[in-house]
């Protein structure tokens, strides 16, 4: 199976703020790599898909980038909204596996 | 509007057995993969199994192999994971969600409890 590490597990930041979250797989995966958003007690939501592509409807201040094994998903610019917790995941080969999330909080 | 919908949920007591549903709308089911993943308490996610649009294809993780079964119903755009010997670490909310690979769309969740 792949694992999926993400960094850190959490942070804080403040509104305004430009926030990194790492993704390394255990092999190389491509670009077969999404990331998540969840909220507190919601389902998840696809904002990234193959590594870099933006889903619809998906703000331009989320954006992805990397390939092989090493993953950034970074927020230009923290909004109130975007305090959620987020999950890489990859898509090259059954099981498809998740990080443990990294939980975005307010400073 | 892409629409999953969860239901089927419920406690249940170790070694018994529940039938999630999942209905869907909004887009060509018939043509589309479909997953179920799942959230423990208090922790991540985890994919549980998928299906290939006509069903000839099915995949597990290794933890439910043999006690979970995927199905689906194209005609209903019905999406089913039957679950048997449930055990107390299959207790989580389960996500139907569009997609094989890529978890386009997710249903809001229902609540599988296994206790006793």
């Amino acid at each position: 199976d792949i694992q999926m590490t993400q960094s850190p597990s959490s942070l804080s930041a403040s509104v305004g703020d430009r926030v990194i979250i790492t993704c390394r797989a255990s092999q190389s995966i491509g670009t077969y790599l999404n990331w998540y958003q969840q909220k507190s007690r919601k389902a998840p939501e696809l904002l990234i898909y193959g590594a870099s592509n933006l889903q619809s409807g998906v703000p331009s201040s989320f954006s992805g980038s990397g390939s092989g094994t090493d993953f950034t998903f970074t927020i230009s610019s923290l909004q109130p909204e975007d305090f959620a917790t987020y999950y890489c995941q990859q898509n090259y080969s059954i099981p498809r596996t998740f990080g443990q999330g990294t939980k975005v909080e307010i400073k | 509007e892409v629409q999953v919908v969860d239901s089927g949920g419920g406690l249940v007591q170790p070694g018994g057995s529940l039938r999630l549903s999942c209905a869907a709308s909004g887009f060509t089911f018939s043509n589309t993969w479909m997953s179920w993943v799942r959230q423990a308490p208090g922790k991540g996610l985890e994919w549980v199994a998928n299906i290939k649009p006509d069903g000839s294809e099915k995949y597990y993780v290794d933890s439910v192999k043999g006690r979970f079964t995927i199905s689906r119903d194209n005609a209903k755009s019905s999406l089913y994971l039957q679950m048997n010997s449930l055990r107390a670490e299959d207790t989580a909310v389960y996500y139907c969600a569009r997609g094989g690979g890529v978890f386009a769309k997710w249903g809001q969740g229902t609540l599988v409890a296994v206790s006793s």
